[in-house]
């Protein structure tokens, strides 16, 4: 089956500590995306890529970094730069459209804690 | 830019009645989408139904319908004959239509109970 697949589901830090986040997806989408989920705050876009070796700040990218070597995956790395990142962390993607319904498809989610 | 607002932090409705959950938009795009998403307490975000600004008609898929009303720039949803695993939070996002993929934005979500 086609799909997303985050890991890890759960993630504790210490810290000061840097932690990646995967992310895979196997639906051959040109898109994939990072949002953050407070409680009581929406998802917040932290970074985008629309195509593999480009990617685009979002609305909260900084203490976060992103690579997209190639098309399958979107790794998520949280800084020790990020002040507040214990979270919710939603990865998604979309094929790529031109008639303007770009529904995202997410994967189940990486709950960060930082002790 | 874009805005999405939920102002209903909390919804009640009891099983197989209607319920609607509001969502109003800001935007100075011409032409843009209308999404919204359910999200159980797995935590996993599901796609329900998508209205384009210039369609003509109001969505539907299956048990869920979206009230659209342009120009009072609202994009509400309404689920028929509820049952209880409609509980969970209700998320409405919007994007411009574009030609590229251009990432959605989300209000703060409606969290929905039916109660039996």
């Amino acid at each position: 089956d086609g799909g997303i697949t985050q890991s890890p589901k759960y993630l504790f830090r210490k810290e000061g500590q840097n932690v990646t986040l995967s992310c895979e997806q196997n639906l051959n989408h040109d898109a994939m995306y990072w949002y953050r989920q407070d409680p009581g705050q929406g998802l917040r876009l932290i970074y985008y890529s629309q195509i593999v070796n480009d990617f685009q700040k979002g609305d909260i990218a900084e203490g976060y970094s992103v690579s997209r070597e190639k098309k399958e995956s979107f790794p998520l790395t949280v800084t020790s730069a990020q002040k507040n990142p214990t979270a919710f962390y939603l990865c998604a993607s979309s094929p790529g459209t031109f008639s303007g319904a770009n529904v995202l498809t997410f994967g189940a989610g990486s709950r960060l804690t930082v002790l | 830019a874009q805005k999405i607002t939920q102002t209903q932090p909390g919804m009640f409705v009891q099983e197989k009645e209607a319920v609607t959950l509001d969502c109003t938009y800001d935007t100075s795009d011409p032409s843009y989408g209308l999404f919204w998403y359910k999200q159980p307490s797995s935590g996993e975000m599901i796609f329900l139904i998508y209205q384009g600004s210039y369609d003509q008609q109001n969505a539907t898929e299956g048990r869920y319908s979206l009230n659209f009303q342009k120009a009072r720039k609202s994009a509400n949803l309404v689920i028929s004959a509820s049952q209880l695993g409609d509980s969970a939070m209700y998320f409405c996002a919007m994007s411009p239509v574009t030609s590229g993929n251009t990432p959605l934005v989300f209000g703060k979500g409606t969290r929905l109970s039916v109660i039996a």
